[in-house]
């Protein structure tokens, strides 16, 4: 069965540190897709980055970069000079070859970021 | 913006009342996908629906159907209303529904079971 896990239900950062952002996975399926999302206060779901099982390099997307350790089934989501607006949810997220185009969703890290 | 639109944004209803909610994907995804947001349950995977077919189910409850159109827009009709279905239902949309592709979220419908 898959199965993702976000260990850190709250995190605080102070503005313009870097934070990470931990999810791990079980599977055996050797393709999958890893997505982390931003879900802020008004409740839209928004994409943040996007990590192939099969790509060599860790992904960046501006302040965001993923940590992916394959042998480690773990794919961190850094986030670098915190701003205000990162406060919010942030769901870690898969897709895997076997089991259709469904996602599975991590159950969330709240961030809070101190100004 | 996402590109995904989704009406209503807020529905409050009775116990045992059935309601219609409706999305529009991003213009050129064939692909589109419902989940379910609760506090107790997580975000949920109910239903995909790619080109006006049914292509994959997750947990959605036998009360619960969709359709796509032909224009592709869906709707999710949920019936016999519990209490407990109480929850941020999401709309996402994808080009094909293939295994690397993104799906855009669309801004939720928040549904209220008084």
């Amino acid at each position: 069965a898959q199965k993702i896990t976000q260990t850190q239900p709250g995190m605080f950062v102070q503005e313009k540190e870097a934070v990470t952002l931990d999810c791990t996975y079980d599977t055996s399926d050797p393709s999958y897709g890893l997505f982390w999302y931003k879900q802020p206060s008004s409740g839209e779901m928004i994409f943040l980055i996007y990590q192939g099982s099969y790509d060599q390099q860790n992904a960046t997307e501006g302040r965001y970069s993923l940590n992916f350790q394959k042998a480690r089934k773990s794919a961190n989501l850094v986030i670098s000079a915190s701003q205000l607006g990162d406060s919010a949810m942030y769901f870690c997220a898969m897709r895997f070859s076997n089991t259709g185009n469904q996602f599975y969703f991590g159950t969330g890290t709240s961030l809070t970021v101190i100004p | 913006d996402s590109g995904v639109t989704q009406t209503p944004k807020h529905l409050i209803t009775a116990t045992g009342q059935r309601v219609t909610l409706r999305c529009s994907p991003r213009s050129g995804d064939l692909s589109v996908y419902w989940y379910q947001q609760s506090l107790d349950q997580g975000l949920q995977f109910l239903i995909q629906y790619y080109n006006g077919e049914e292509r994959a189910k997750g947990n959605i409850l036998e009360r619960f159907s969709a359709q796509q159109f032909p224009d592709l827009h869906s709707e999710l009709n949920l019936s016999s209303l519990e209490l407990g279905d109480s929850a941020l239902y999401f709309c996402a949309s994808s080009v094909e529904g293939g295994q690397v592709e993104t799906q855009y979220f669309g801004p939720g419908t928040r549904l209220l079971v008084l």
